[in-house]
C-alpha cells in the first residue's frame, strides 16, 4: 500500500524557516518524480515544486523560487521541502504527492502557519 | 502561462447527473492531459480522472471525463449522484514544467 506521511509543520514567524519531510513507503521511491502541493485555509490547491527521480531536475512555482528548496534522499525514501524567508501567504497545508505523470497518491498533509 | 477556470459551485439531487467544466484560458485544452481530483472536507485529494478520461482502479464508472476543443474546456461528469459525491473537485493540467490547478468546484448533493 502506498503511504506518504508528511511531518515538520508548525507555527513560525515571518522571515523564519521550516523543513518539511515526507516519508514514503509501499512503492519504489527512487522510480518516481515527487511533488509538493499546498492549500491555504479555505482555498484551492497550488502546485509548489517537483523533483526528478535522481534529484537532477527541480521545478518551482514563481512565488517560492529562491526561498524554497525541494530535495530527496532515495536511501531513506524521503522527500523534503526547505522553506526559508517564510511569509504570511505561505500559510497552508502542504501535501507531498507521488507523480505518475500526474499526482496519483497524496499524503494527508502538514499545516504550516506563518504568523507573529 | 494559462489559467483553468471552474464554476465556484454546482448542486444537484441524488440520482441525477452533473457536469463540472474546466476552461483553459489560452493554448489548446488538448495539448496537455487534464486530471480531476476529489477532495472531501478534512481529507487529501484523490484522483478520479487522469489523462482526460481515464479512471483509476476503484473509481466507479459513474465518473467520466472528456475534453471539448470547441470550447477549450474539459468536463467531469458524475452520473447517478450519491450523497457521498459531495466534495470539492479540482481540474489540473500542465504548463511547460509546472502544474496548473483550477480554482475548484464545490459539489452539493441535496
Amino acid at each position: 500500500e502506498v503511504q506518504l506521511v508528511e511531518s515538520g509543520g508548525g507555527l513560525v514567524q515571518p522571515g523564519g524557516s521550516l523543513r518539511l519531510s515526507c516519508a514514503a513507503s509501499g512503492f519504489t521511491f527512487s522510480s518516481y518524480w515527487m511533488s509538493w502541493v499546498r492549500q491555504a485555509p479555505g482555498k484551492g490547491l497550488e502546485w509548489v515544486a517537483n523533483i526528478k527521480q535522481d534529484g537532477s531536475e527541480k521545478y518551482y512555482v514563481d512565488s517560492v523560487k529562491g526561498r524554497f528548496t525541494i530535495s530527496r534522499d532515495n536511501a531513506k525514501n524521503s522527500l523534503y521541502l526547505q522553506m526559508n524567508s517564510l511569509r504570511a501567504e505561505d500559510t497552508a497545508v502542504y501535501y507531498c504527492a507521488r507523480v505518475s505523470s500526474w499526482p496519483d497518491y497524496w499524503g494527508q498533509g502538514t499545516l504550516v502557519t506563518v504568523s507573529s | 502561462n494559462f489559467m483553468l477556470t471552474q464554476p465556484h459551485s454546482v448542486s444537484e439531487s441524488p440520482g441525477k447527473t452533473v457536469t463540472i467544466s474546466c476552461t483553459r484560458s489560452s493554448g489548446s485544452i488538448a495539448s496537455n492531459y487534464v486530471q480531476w481530483y476529489q477532495q472531501r472536507p478534512g481529507s487529501a485529494p484523490t484522483t478520479v480522472i487522469y489523462e482526460d478520461n481515464q479512471r483509476p482502479s476503484g473509481v466507479p464508472d459513474r465518473f467520466s471525463g472528456s475534453i471539448d476543443s470547441s470550447s477549450n474546456s474539459a468536463s467531469l461528469t458524475i452520473s447517478g449522484l450519491k450523497t457521498e459525491d459531495e466534495a470539492d473537485y479540482y481540474c489540473q493540467s500542465y504548463d511547460s514544467s509546472s502544474w496548473v490547478f483550477g480554482g475548484g468546484t464545490k459539489l452539493t448533493v441535496l
